[in-house]
């Protein structure tokens, strides 16, 4: 089944660990998001691509990196610079960029000990 | 500076009465509005979307509806069911940006 797949869903990390979470598509969309869910603040933006090798930041991106080698992966990674780490992630993807829906995986909720 | 506005946290509606979610936004560039269902520890669905040529779009019990003046849309679910029973997110997008800007969310309680 197409589908986007984040991994792993459940993620723990001490403070100052860098942590690499998975988004992979077999839609064959062109854009890729990620964002994350906080209580009382609804999906922020944190990076998102329209193509393979390039990449915009959001409304959130200090503090994450992303990289966008493959049109099917666009890995997320939690560097130790982000000051409040925990949260839900979630990952998602639509055709063209431009107008349409957007496809979201299942999230993956990481947790700094 | 939250562009996409959901002043209502959360509402709850008897089974078989008419929901209706609220959304406002400030940015008049925004052409293209959508409205998602998200349960805990899961990825939000998409429910239905309007464009901002259009001021109504319906989709079984759900019907969005768009005051471009006002910069508002709201979010009707008649008749409402316990399953409806959800956190709702409207969010917006403008042609050639790529982005999509969400709401904080409204959460729906659908009470039996």
């Amino acid at each position: 089944d197409g589908g986007i797949t984040q991994s792993p869903k459940y993620l723990f990390r001490k403070e100052g660990q860098n942590v690499t979470l998975s988004c992979e598509q077999n839609l064959n969309h062109d854009a890729m998001y990620w964002y994350r869910q906080d209580p009382g603040q609804g999906l922020r933006l944190i990076y998102y691509s329209q193509i393979v090798n390039d990449f915009q930041k959001g409304d959130i991106a200090e503090g994450y990196s992303v990289s966008r080698e493959k049109k099917e992966s666009f890995p997320l990674t939690v560097t130790s610079a982000q000051k409040n780490p925990t949260a839900f992630y979630l990952c998602a993807s639509n055709l063209s960029g431009e107008n349409g829906e957007l496809f979201f995986g299942e999230g993956s909720r990481l947790t700094v000990l | 500076d939250q562009q996409v506005k959901q002043n209502s946290p959360s509402l709850s509606v008897q089974e078989g009465r008419i929901s209706i979610l609220n959304c406002d936004y400030t940015n008049s560039m925004f052409d293209y509005f959508l409205w998602y269902k998200k349960y805990p520890a899961e990825g939000p669905t998409f429910l239905i979307s309007i464009s901002s040529i259009k001021d109504k779009n319906e989709d079984g019990r759900f019907t969005v509806f768009l005051n471009k003046s006002a910069k508002h849309l709201s979010l009707h679910i008649v008749p409402s069911q316990p399953g409806d029973s959800a956190v709702y997110f409207c969010a917006a997008s403008h042609s050639g940006t790529y982005k999509y800007i969400f709401g904080t969310g409204t959460r729906l309680k659908v009470l039996a």
